[in-house]
C-alpha cells in the first residue's frame, strides 16, 4: 500500500452541490494531514490541515479524520466552477521531516 | 514578505547541459524542500533540509544536488540533465517544530530537457 492514496478522478459535480474528496493512508505516516488545492500550472495552496479525529470546518470547507479506518476526506459545500482543480492529500512520514503527497484527485464543476 | 522565491520561472536546457535552480525565503524558515511534479502526477521529493548545512535525501535524489550554506537559499544542482529530468519543480519551506506544521510552496520552474 502507499502510504498516501487518492483516486485520481475526475470527480465532476454541478455547481452548488457537495464534493467529496477522499484520502487513504498507512501506518507509514503520522497524524497529521493536509489539503492543498492546485491550479492547472500553479503552485499548491495549502486549504485545510487536520490532527484529531473528527471533522474541522472552515468556511465552505470541512475535512474528515477517521484513524480507525485511515482515512481523510474534504468537502466542499455549495461547490463554484472556481473550486475546478486537483486536489492534493499529504502527510508527514512518522519521523515527522518528510511530506509523502498522494496523486491527486482533479475536481471539475460544471455550471 | 516575498515568501519562497524560485528562479528561474521556465528554462529550456540541452540534454549534457548542467544548471541550478533557486529557491530563497524570507521567513526564517529551518526546513525546506525541493519537489518535482510531473504531468498528472503528485509531488515527489528530491532532497530537504533542516538547517544550514544539514540536507538529507529525498525519494528521487539521483540525478540531483544541494547544498545549504545560509538559511534563506536552498539551490537544486542538475549536473547532466537528462530528458527525464523534464518536470516542474517546486521548492517549498516550513518553520521548524512539531509535525504538524505546513509547507509553503514558490511558483515554481517549469524545465525542459532536449
Amino acid at each position: 500500500q502507499k502510504e498516501v492514496e487518492q483516486n485520481s478522478g475526475p470527480l465532476s459535480v454541478p455547481e452548488g452541490a457537495i464534493a467529496s474528496l477522499n484520502c487513504t493512508y498507512s501506518d507509514r505516516v503520522s497524524q497529521s494531514f493536509f489539503w492543498y488545492r492546485q491550479y492547472s500550472g500553479k503552485s499548491p495552496e495549502l486549504i485545510m490541515s487536520i490532527y484529531s479525529n473528527g471533522d474541522k470546518e472552515d468556511g465552505r470547507f470541512t475535512a474528515q479524520l477517521n484513524k480507525a479506518s485511515q482515512y481523510v476526506s474534504l468537502l466542499i459545500r455549495d461547490s463554484q466552477p472556481s473550486d475546478s482543480a486537483t486536489y492534493l492529500c499529504a502527510a508527514y512520514n512518522n519521523a515527522g521531516n518528510m511530506l509523502t503527497f498522494g496523486g491527486g484527485t482533479r475536481l471539475m464543476v460544471k455550471p | 514578505n516575498a515568501g519562497v522565491t524560485q528562479t528561474p520561472k521556465f528554462r529550456i536546457l540541452k540534454i549534457g547541459q548542467s544548471m541550478t535552480l533557486q529557491c530563497a525565503q524570507d521567513m526564517n524558515h529551518n526546513y525546506m524542500y525541493w519537489y518535482r511534479q510531473d504531468p498528472g502526477m503528485g509531488l515527489k521529493l528530491i532532497y530537504y533540509s533542516v538547517g544550514a548545512g544539514i540536507t538529507d535525501k529525498g525519494e528521487v535524489p539521483n540525478g540531483y544536488n544541494v547544498s545549504r550554506s545560509t538559511t534563506e537559499d536552498f539551490p537544486l544542482r542538475l549536473e547532466l540533465a537528462a530528458p527525464s529530468q523534464t518536470s516542474v519543480y517546486f521548492c517549498a519551506s516550513r518553520v521548524e517544530g512539531g509535525r504538524g506544521q505546513p509547507q509553503h510552496f514558490g511558483d515554481g520552474t517549469r524545465l525542459s530537457i532536449l
